[in-house]
């Protein structure tokens, strides 16, 4: 199995532009998860999915911030327009959520630089 | 109060030694907790899960306290190779709470 699948896995943009991450969760797993992690904050749930609809998005720090998961191999976060502040590792993680089943498997990251 | 607290350390361990960390957390309605462990650059991976029973796995043990609401870490005779950072996971109602993670050097 591939794993968890990230792209990119750098990305350096000015602020003001739009930038899309990309998620590809594991195969068979129906739960996905967008993590933020920084020094200051450490490793922060953004959103998460639960057979490919939006359960808790409480974490996106706010409009400028969206995801989807329009089918169950595929999920993307996007921030439009970038700040400098969003600088940080986007993790994507997925998990298949069952009956003892909640070991989450994360992706490489992404490395954003906003400038 | 944050819902999950960890020491960030950094632990300095001569190889060979015995170190223990612990993590605490607020909400005593949390369910399922969990250790994970990130090297520098990477990813976390999932280290092990903590049961009540607490649980064993080679050189690392890991405990539950729901009294007193922490979970703790143990790692024997350390290797260099254990160096990382070590996050505590909490899980309440499909709610994911990691800690800050508390690093570990381990010195040859």
């Amino acid at each position: 199995d591939a794993g968890v699948i990230q792209s990119p896995r750098h990305e350096v943009t000015e602020m003001g532009q739009e930038v899309t991450l990309r998620c590809k969760p594991i195969s068979g797993h129906n739960s996905l998860f967008w993590y933020r992690q920084t020094m200051m904050r450490g490793l922060e749930l953004l959103i998460y999915f639960n057979n490919n609809v939006p359960i808790d998005d409480s974490g996106m720090p706010e409009d400028r911030f969206s995801a989807k998961m329009p089918n169950a191999s595929f999920s993307t976060l996007k921030i439009q327009p970038s700040e400098p502040r969003d600088s940080a590792v986007y993790f994507c993680a997925s998990r298949m959520t069952s009956l003892n089943q909640e070991t989450q498997y994360f992706g490489p990251g992404t490395r954003l630089l906003v400038l | 109060r944050k819902e999950v607290e960890q020491d960030p350390g950094p632990f300095n361990v001569p190889e060979g030694a015995t170190v223990a960390f612990n993590c605490t957390y607020s909400n005593s309605a949390s369910q399922s907790f969990f250790w994970y462990r990130q090297d520098c650059r990477k990813e976390p991976k999932l280290l092990m899960s903590v049961y009540s029973s607490g649980n064993e796995d080679g050189r690392f043990t890991a405990q539950l306290n729901r009294a007193s609401q922490y979970i703790s870490l143990l790692i024997r005779d350390s290797k260099l190779s254990d160096s990382a950072t070590y996050l505590c996971v909490v899980n309440r109602d499909d709610k994911i709470i990691f800690g800050k993670g508390t690093r570990l050097h381990i010195l040859p």
